[in-house]
């Protein structure tokens, strides 16, 4: 069991530019979400994959995107970057479609400037 | 639709008990709770299921009031190692595009104290 982890740890970007993020799920973990979490918040919820199709998507604008891949990967795109997207991504995995705990990647802390 | 948390936060010495509340205004189907310290990721505790279970953990134990949409996480005689931010996860369904998609509180800072 290797976990989840995500790439990079840290991000500058400047606004109007586009960013990509990325997930690597536990081997079996089907569905994978992403949230966003600003400081001191809760993280909210962005969207969630299972079985590389998206499965729900919270308040975000189009402009936030994602992929899942068949080897557990996933992406998050973010177009246009605003200064209020500056904030910590958290990936989470889960092993199937019934209700278990999430296993969550320690994030990627984005920069907008 | 997000959960309410309370109390924000609570400062313990070892040995103490505490007690977390969540609550919705959304029926749900389940309710996780997660700790997360500073500068890592969040970490599952538990997942309490429409029903009504009480599940436990070490010394960390928690019940869902299905009727008043209300989940408590019970920490007894505290030890350093539970400080952190504790978080409910509510989920309202399992169809519909809701299944999985955790709405979290703002969390309760819990600081243990020797």
């Amino acid at each position: 069991e290797t976990g989840v982890t995500q790439s990079p740890t840290h991000l500058i970007k400047t606004r109007g530019q586009q960013v990509t993020l990325r997930c690597s799920s536990q081997s079996g973990h089907n569905t994978v979400s992403w949230y966003q979490q600003a400081l001191g918040q809760g993280p909210q919820f962005i969207f969630q994959y299972y079985r590389e199709e998206e499965n729900g998507r919270g308040n975000f604008p189009p402009r936030f995107s994602g992929l899942q891949f068949p080897n557990y990967s996933s992406e998050l795109n973010v177009n246009a970057l605003e200064l209020d997207d500056s904030a910590l991504y958290l990936c989470a995995s889960s092993p199937a479609w019934v209700t278990y705990g999430y296993t969550f990647g320690s994030g990627t802390r984005l920069t907008v400037v | 639709q997000q959960p309410v948390q309370s109390p924000q936060a609570v400062i313990l010495r070892e040995g103490e008990d505490a007690v977390i509340n969540c609550s919705s205004s959304k029926a749900l189907y389940s309710v996780h709770w997660y700790r997360q310290k500073h500068g890592e990721a969040p970490v599952f505790l538990m997942i309490l299921l429409k029903g009504g279970e009480q599940k436990g953990h070490e010394k960390i134990s928690a019940s869902f009031n299905e009727k008043k949409q209300q989940s408590s996480l019970y920490l007894t005689a505290s030890q350093l190692s539970y400080s952190g931010t504790y978080f409910c996860g509510t989920e309202m369904g399992l169809y519909g595009g809701s299944q999985g998609n955790l709405i979290f509180g703002k969390g309760t800072k819990l600081s243990v104290k020797p």
